[in-house]
């Protein structure tokens, strides 16, 4: 069925450098993204946004690049901290009616890993 | 404001069991959704409930069930545990009516002996 799926399992960055978290989808229809990062012991944490009418979106050190052509998305970190390690993942929705009411499809993740 | 709360954080119950498992969304919030996490399917979405009605259902048997109450707080209820639903249960709340961010709580850990 459809899916949400990553290309990296593991990221392992020096503190300071910018670490980038892909993630593709294969639902064409899907027009609705989250990424979250969850650490261990917790639940996912909400980090950024966007819809399909955005190709970027950008927040604190984060900034979100969606390829609506390639059905590609990615999560970039700018001047990435220890706090950062987490698990990160990509989540997208639908509009289909009622089927899309609360439902997120998530990705696998991927496991960021920051040296000091 | 306070954050999503799940309880109990954790529990361990034994195969045949049926367990509830509470949820408070953030104030103001009157969607709930549920998912269970694995480390073999990941996230997985149960049901999302709004202003008391079930809206939507994952792909999962008939023994997992929900509600939601007035004040928007939540339960599931799984009945005839098994060893399989051993799992991490997240529940998030959203204050769109139609689609928007989610935030989770940290979730209660089932284990089933």
């Amino acid at each position: 069925g459809e899916s949400v799926g990553l290309h990296l399992p593991t990221l392992s960055v020096q503190e300071g450098d910018n670490s980038i978290i892909n993630c593709a989808y294969s639902n064409s229809a899907s027009d609705y993204f989250i990424w979250y990062k969850q650490e261990s012991g917790k639940g996912p944490q909400f980090i950024i946004d966007i819809r399909s009418n955005m190709d970027k979106r950008q927040g604190q050190r984060v900034t979100v690049l969606l390829n609506k052509t390639v059905k590609h998305l990615s999560l970039q970190i700018a001047a990435t901290q220890p706090g950062d390690s987490a698990v990160y993942f990509c989540a997208e929705n639908m509009e289909s009616g009622g089927t899309s009411y609360g439902k997120l499809t998530f990705g696998q993740g991927t496991i960021l890993t920051v040296h000091p | 404001k306070a954050g999503v709360t799940q309880t109990p954080r954790y529990l361990i119950k034994t195969r045949g069991q049926q367990v509830t498992l509470s949820c408070s969304p953030i104030s103001g919030h009157r969607s709930v959704s549920w998912y269970q996490q694995t480390p073999g399917q990941g996230l997985q979405f149960l049901f999302e409930y709004f202003s008391e009605t079930q809206r939507n259902k994952g792909n999962f048997p008939g023994r997992f069930s929900g509600r939601q109450f007035s004040n928007s707080r939540s339960e599931m209820n799984v009945s005839t545990l098994e060893l399989g639903d051993s799992a991490l249960y997240l529940c998030a709340s959203s204050h769109q009516r139609d689609r928007g961010e989610q935030y989770f709580g940290p979730g209660t850990r089932l284990t089933v002996t």
